[in-house]
């Protein structure tokens, strides 16, 4: 199947600073990825969807000023964790839609540590 | 996209088949259904799908019941590498555009 990947695949960073996470789509071209997020112990939730060229949409309860999205290209899209805070600690994974293949592909994840 | 439940956790023994069960009672006509599954701090990996029709490739098998609301995947020799979390997920697969609504999934752990 395609790969998406992230970098970096785990990061540890003090409170108040920003964070970039990527996630480029390998061996096709991307119109649409997902940021997704994940704590310990639970399931996947959407943050946002991204379609190249236009502004991110965010799901209900996820600040947009807080997590900045950019999908300028058919192959990256960067989330950026603006003034992080230890509760942002968590597993943010991102996912590609392959249009050709009709199917979605996900990276495999950014560990996001916050001291 | 229609609503799907599934145990929170089962148990295998290595070498024998691993059969996860998920019910969707209220699927659509034209709602598929995918099962990805999480191995630990891993993004999520795509298994199969199907429609209506069972369905098989090299990971696994999908047996979809006639009246579509609900399914089993089966792992047929589950292998330690296996252990996992398995998400049935159910929707329109013209919708790729759209997001993967995930549920709680059920916990694999398969045992030597």
């Amino acid at each position: 199947g395609a790969v998406v990947s992230q970098h970096p695949s785990w990061v540890i960073c003090k409170s108040g600073t920003s964070v970039k996470i990527e996630c480029r789509s390998l061996d096709f071209q991307a119109t649409t990825m997902f940021w997704y997020r994940q704590f310990p112990k639970q399931s996947l939730m959407l943050m946002a969807t991204s379609n190249e060229g236009s502004k991110a949409t965010y799901e209900q309860g996820v600040e947009k000023d807080k997590f900045l999205i950019n999908h300028a290209s058919l192959t990256l899209s960067t989330l950026t964790v603006t003034s992080a805070h230890p509760e942002d600690s968590s597993f943010y994974i991102c996912s590609a839609r392959d249009g050709g293949a009709n199917q979605q592909f996900f990276g495999p994840g950014t560990r996001l540590t916050v001291l | 996209d229609a609503k799907t439940t599934q145990p929170p956790s089962m148990d295998c023994a290595e070498g024998r088949a691993a059969n996860l069960p998920c019910n969707h009672s209220t699927i659509s006509g034209n709602e598929y259904v995918y099962w990805y599954r999480q191995i630990h701090s891993q993004g999520p990996q795509y298994i199969i799908h199907g429609l209506k029709n069972n369905e098989t490739n090299e990971m696994a098998s999908l047996i979809i019941t006639e009246d579509r609301k609900s399914s089993t995947l089966i792992l047929p020799h589950a292998t330690l590498r296996d252990t996992a979390v398995y998400y049935c997920i159910v929707r329109v697969a013209n919708n790729a555009g759209n997001m993967l609504t995930f549920g709680g999934g059920t916990r694999l752990m398969v045992k030597p």
